[in-house]
């Protein structure tokens, strides 16, 4: 079945400076790969999503690329600001109903 | 409000004890899943619904059980909770995409359940 590997854990950065998480999966029909937000305490929420026809997409602050023959896509925020601080999962999916995450990363944004 | 709502937010129980944990929505959507998730840890689904009558089990093994006789509603049951179940349990639903796309997933606010 499709595994889903997502580095770091935890990521610390100063605010203005950029963030990137990485994820890695193993099933090559995965074609589907969104990325959650989840504040202490909240639910997740979805930030930004990317199909497999498309390499790289942006929304204000943050972007996704995909990189379908190493089988890895990446979340880029640039200028992160203390409200960025949360934990971010990446996922992959093959079909249109099961989402397989990754483990998480802990981004803490410092003012 | 179109939203995910979810019974109870928080439970404390003890061993043995048959527990359903409620899950409605009212987004109008066919798809239903259930996580559990270690706070802050990773999601793991555990069950999923494609529309009424239709339930099929995730990744994770787990002993719970669900129904889904109406569409808006999907309740997870545990005949005989464990401190092993202790955990948090996320709701969220997804409606079809055209042509079979994806669609976003919307998660509840989830339950705390504790087993002592």
């Amino acid at each position: 079945g499709e595994n889903v590997e997502q580095h770091p854990s935890t990521l610390s950065v100063q605010e203005g400076d950029s963030a990137v998480i990485k994820c890695t999966y193993s099933d090559s029909a995965s074609n589907y790969f969104p990325w959650y937000k989840q504040e202490l305490g909240k639910r997740p929420q979805l930030i930004i999503d990317i199909r497999s026809n498309v390499g790289e997409k942006k929304d204000q602050r943050i972007a996704v690329t995909l990189n379908k023959t190493a089988k890895h896509f990446s979340l880029h925020i640039t200028e992160t600001q203390p409200e960025d601080s949360a934990v971010y999962f990446c996922a992959a999916s093959w079909d249109y109903n099961k989402l397989i995450f990754g483990a998480g990363t802990r981004l803490a944004v410092h003012p | 409000e179109a939203d995910i709502y979810q019974t109870p937010r928080y439970l404390v129980i003890g061993t043995g004890k048959k527990i359903t944990l409620e899950c409605s929505q009212t987004m109008g959507h066919d798809k239903m899943y259930w996580y559990q998730q270690d706070p802050g840890m990773e999601l793991h689904l555990i069950h999923y619904s494609y529309g009424v009558n239709s339930t099929e089990k995730g990744d994770l093994s787990s002993e719970s059980t669900v129904s889904r006789i109406r569409t808006e509603h999907f309740p997870l049951t545990l005949e005989s909770a464990r401190p092993s179940h202790t955990s948090q349990y996320l709701c969220a639903s997804s409606e079809w995409g055209s042509g079979g796309s994806y669609n976003e997933q919307f998660f509840g606010p989830g339950t705390r359940l504790t087993v002592l």
